[in-house]
């Protein structure tokens, strides 16, 4: 596709479980970030990628989260041992190059819509 | 401390109207300022940028400005249409901090024909 493909769009997990969130970012773009955004909220940088290489992970609120790139594509957000302040959603995006952040557009998901009970 | 902040209460305007939306940050330093458009359900859409030497950017029916001195970004849709209804982020990078983007909360623009 043409566009950032999240999946799946809605999650409903209990407390304690562990999930899984994929990103499947536009072909060959080099950089890649994850955003939590709550209700009413901008979203928030969790995590950074440029290729498979996880250059900042700053923003990530536990050890409980976790993220991959391994082959520089496709990418996945894990979240162990759910808790209730978890529910979120969280917003994948990629852009072209390694150029500063700042000055590139990013292209965004749909986002995965997660509620845990 | 660090904060953006852009206006929390919803904006109602009448169509053909220019709507005038607020950026606000302090403690930041940015050399670039971005705009995006969020629609329910669905994630941002890239719409402007603009660097800290640039006062002002245009696309269209859009435009937006940028005071390094304010510490301030007026983001402006002329002859705005119902179909502009939307929250507008806008988001930053500090200096400091090459890999990420900080996000302001959105402004809803409401615009009733």
């Amino acid at each position: 596709g043409a566009g950032v493909s999240q999946s799946p769009r809605y999650k409903v997990a209990k407390r304690g479980q562990d999930v899984a969130l994929r990103c499947d970012p536009i072909s060959g773009h080099v950089s890649l970030f994850w955003y939590q955004q709550a209700l009413g909220q901008g979203p928030e940088f969790l995590t950074y990628f440029q290729n498979e290489a996880q250059l900042d992970k700053s923003g990530l609120p536990s050890d409980r989260f976790f993220a991959e790139r391994p082959e520089g594509s496709v990418s996945t957000l894990k979240i162990q041992r759910t808790q209730q302040e978890d529910s979120a959603v969280y917003l994948c995006a990629s852009s072209p190059s390694r150029d500063r952040v700042g000055n590139q557009p990013q292209h965004f998901g749909d986002g995965t819509r997660l509620s845990i009970l | 401390s660090q904060k953006i902040e852009q206006n929390s209460e919803a904006l109602n305007i009448q169509e053909g109207k220019t709507a005038t939306l607020t950026c606000n940050y302090t403690n930041y330093s940015p050399a670039y300022l971005q705009w995006y458009r969020q629609d329910p359900g669905r994630g941002p859409v890239f719409l402007l940028l603009i660097r800290e030497n640039e006062k002002e950017k245009r696309k269209e029916r859009l435009k937006v400005t940028f005071d390094t001195t304010l510490k301030q970004s007026l983001f402006h849709i002329t002859a705005s249409q119902p179909a502009d209804s939307a929250t507008y982020l806008c988001a930053l990078d500090d200096s400091g901090g090459y890999n990420k983007l900080i996000f302001g909360a959105g402004t809803r623009l409401a615009v009733h024909p």
